[in-house]
């Protein structure tokens, strides 16, 4: 089975631009999420998404948007970007629902990220 | 809110053994424990669930203790293998997964 794939690898924006994130997750994974990592920070929470359904949101400002499709791909966006932007921005899907458990005990598989640099 | 990790580093030697603890502020349904290696995605170790027994995975293993909300991963006779960011993460409800800043364990010959 392919893994969860992001696209793209790498991105450098200028502040003020707006920027788009792809994910597609593991075949037969309804649920994505997604994850801002920066040093020291570790992973902070961004989306959760099932069957097109936003689940929660994290603490980002409304900047931050994010959708999934029918097809459980998932996009986020970022709009005027800053600086402090600048992360790898990490999506995971997983299997859960009525047939693949709870999202509590259900593993995160996690793609390669995308790695943003904004200046 | 985010679980706390301890120690934030540690260095070991091959062979020797390690502790990572990971506490949170909120009762818990269950954690996760995931591992980081320099420029990889995180990776699945292993989910211990509310009521459940302790997870090992080949030398690695984990508790959870539900009272006190804490979890601890054992990293027995280390391997060069073993070294990365290890992260912790909690899940409360139906909250999503909450991760910790993670410990970077390096392991040297």
């Amino acid at each position: 089975k392919a893994g969860v794939t992001q696209t793209p690898r790498y991105l450098i924006k200028t502040r003020g631009q707006q920027v788009t994130l792809s994910c597609s997750p593991i075949s037969g994974h309804r649920s994505v999420s997604w994850y801002q990592q920066t040093p020291g920070q570790g992973l902070q929470f961004l989306f959760e998404y099932f069957s097109e359904t936003q689940r929660n949101k994290g603490n980002f400002p409304g900047r931050f948007s994010g959708r999934q499709f029918s097809n459980s791909r998932s996009e986020m966006n970022v709009s005027t970007l800053e600086l402090g932007d600048s992360a790898l921005y990490l999506c995971a899907s997983s299997l859960w629902g009525p047939s693949g458990g709870s999202s509590y005990n259900s593993p995160l598989h996690f793609g390669n990220g995308t790695r943003l640099t904004v200046t | 809110q985010q679980p706390v990790q301890s120690p934030q580093a540690v260095i070991l030697r091959e062979g020797e053994d390690a502790v990572i603890n990971c506490s949170s502020s909120k009762a818990l349904y269950s954690v996760h424990w995931y591992r980081q290696k320099h420029g990889e995605a995180p990776v699945f170790l292993m989910i211990l669930l509310k009521g459940g027994e302790q997870k090992g995975h080949d030398k690695i293993s984990a508790s959870f203790n539900e009272k006190k909300q804490q979890s601890s991963l054992y990293l027995t006779a280390s391997q060069l293998s073993y070294s990365g960011t290890y992260f912790c993460g909690s899940h409360s409800g139906n909250t999503p997964l909450v991760f910790g800043k993670g410990t970077r364990l390096s392991v040297i010959a």
